[in-house]
């Protein structure tokens, strides 16, 4: 079955260096992948996504690796700030739609 | 744009009084909607996924019947947590879908008294 896990759950950076967020996933076969960030209280915020057929995918101050053989990605944040502080999901859309969420990383920014 | 909402933003109510929750895109039509529930310090985890002018489906372990979903047009479903115990407070998301992408809403917290 799918299923989608994080190595860390909890991740605390200085203010201003890089971070890096792990993820792994089961299904060979997921072909799509999404990165989200989730405030207090709030829904989740969607970052970057990325699908099979990349390997890396750049948007604004974030990177997303795919390793395809080690079932493996990964979100890097650049010059981390405390606005960066939230709790970051990664997720593998399924069947009909359905997104299978991570386990989640709680990131702590320190100023 | 890709606005969803949700109704109300928090509810605290007594056990075993149902309460309803509103999802609506503001600004696209969904032909899909889902449900999720988290509990402090989890993960999102898939209810149902709700389409328009048909019956809801469950994922397993959710009870039919103790949540009832009702998407009555493409733009707002509903979900109702019927005789609410303690146990069933948790945050509630809704997500709306269109063109294989999913857009969040903002959650509800529901508390139980």
């Amino acid at each position: 079955g799918e299923s989608v896990g994080l190595h860390l759950p909890t991740l605390s950076v200085q203010e201003g260096d890089n971070s890096i967020i792990n993820c792994a996933y089961s299904n060979s076969a997921s072909d799509y992948f999404i990165w989200y960030k989730q405030e207090s209280g709030k829904g989740p915020q969607f970052i970057i996504d990325i699908r099979s057929n990349m390997d890396k995918r750049q948007g604004q101050r974030v990177t997303v690796l795919l390793n395809k053989t080690v079932k493996h990605l990964s979100l890097q944040i650049a010059a981390t700030q405390p606005g960066d502080s939230a709790v970051y999901f990664c997720a593998t859309m399924g069947q009909g739609g359905k997104l299978i969420f991570g386990q989640g990383t709680e990131l702590s920014v320190k100023p | 744009g890709a606005v969803v909402s949700q109704h109300p933003s928090w509810v605290i109510c007594k056990s075993g009084t149902s309460v309803k929750i509103e999802c609506r895109s503001l600004d696209f039509q969904a032909t899909t909607m889902f449900w999720y529930r988290q509990f402090p310090k989890q993960s999102l985890m898939l209810m149902a996924t709700s389409n328009e002018g048909s019956k809801a489906t469950y994922e397993q372990g959710v009870e039919k019947d103790k949540f009832l979903i009702n998407h009555a047009s493409l733009t707002l479903s509903t979900l109702t947590v019927t005789s609410a115990h303690p146990e069933d407070s948790s945050f509630y998301i809704c997500s709306a879908g269109t063109n294989n992408e999913q857009f969040f809403g903002p959650g509800t917290r529901l508390t139980v008294l």
